[in-house]
């Protein structure tokens, strides 16, 4: 069963606007979430974190929210911007042992966000 | 340049030809990890390594085998490959300190089996 899910296949955003990406998980083991981007024909890479003990983490146009009670977490691009357009993941991870598998990351199936100019 | 290298970047093949796909990193770490990316799954785990001679199964490690015999190495095995092997994988590496979470990936390897 997926632990950590994003709903939200595609988004299409309007350059300037916000873009609001969420990202569900099961698992109340986790607590440590990342968002990646990854552009066509590279490989994802890491935009921003959060630990399980904040509730936000603000980088630039870049904020990632978390809900511990509802076990959602947000990733917040303020303004959007056409070179945001990507394929975003979300990952979590328990940071001590779970499973054998010690800070394993599992990722959701992406969302596809598109900014338009 | 930090970084993770992949080779080879694309690659056709046909049924039970056996390949490896080599991953390299010159960050020193201790952990490193194989996923593939199939549409509408996102990125699964394939094998992961600890450190030198520790390998695991992640959650689709059926067709494949891994090695980790140096610290910079972890290549990906396919004796024999077939067409659902057919997909973009990742190789990853991270250190392995505590909250030391984050991935380096590198840029992918797209395999065709035929």
């Amino acid at each position: 069963d997926q632990q950590v899910k994003q709903n939200s296949p595609s988004l299409s955003v309007q350059e300037g606007r916000i873009s609001i990406l969420n990202c569900d998980y099961t698992n109340s083991m986790f607590d440590y979430f990342l968002w990646y981007k990854k552009y066509p024909a590279e490989g994802p890479t890491f935009l921003i974190s959060i630990s399980s003990i904040k509730d936000k983490n603000e980088d630039g146009r870049f904020t990632v929210f978390l809900n511990k009670s509802a076990k959602h977490l947000s990733l917040h691009i303020v303004p959007s911007q056409p070179g945001d357009s990507a394929v975003y993941f979300c990952a979590a991870s328990a940071k001590f042992n779970y499973g054998g598998s010690q800070g394993n990351l599992i990722f959701g199936k992406g969302t596809k966000l598109s900014v338009k100019p | 340049e930090a970084q993770v290298t992949q080779n080879p970047r694309y690659l056709i093949t046909v049924t039970g030809k056996k390949l490896t796909v080599t991953c390299s990193q010159n960050m020193n770490h201790e952990y490193m990890s194989w996923y593939r990316q199939d549409p509408g799954l996102g990125l699964r785990q394939i094998y992961y390594s600890m450190n030198v001679e520790v390998t695991d199964k992640g959650d689709v490690p059926e067709g494949y085998k891994v090695s980790r015999k140096e610290k910079r190495n972890f290549p990906l095995i396919l004796e024999s490959p077939s067409p659902n092997q057919t997909s973009l994988y990742f190789c990853a590496s991270r250190a392995l300190e505590v909250g030391a979470n984050v991935l380096t990936f590198g840029a992918g390897s797209r395999l065709t089996v035929l």
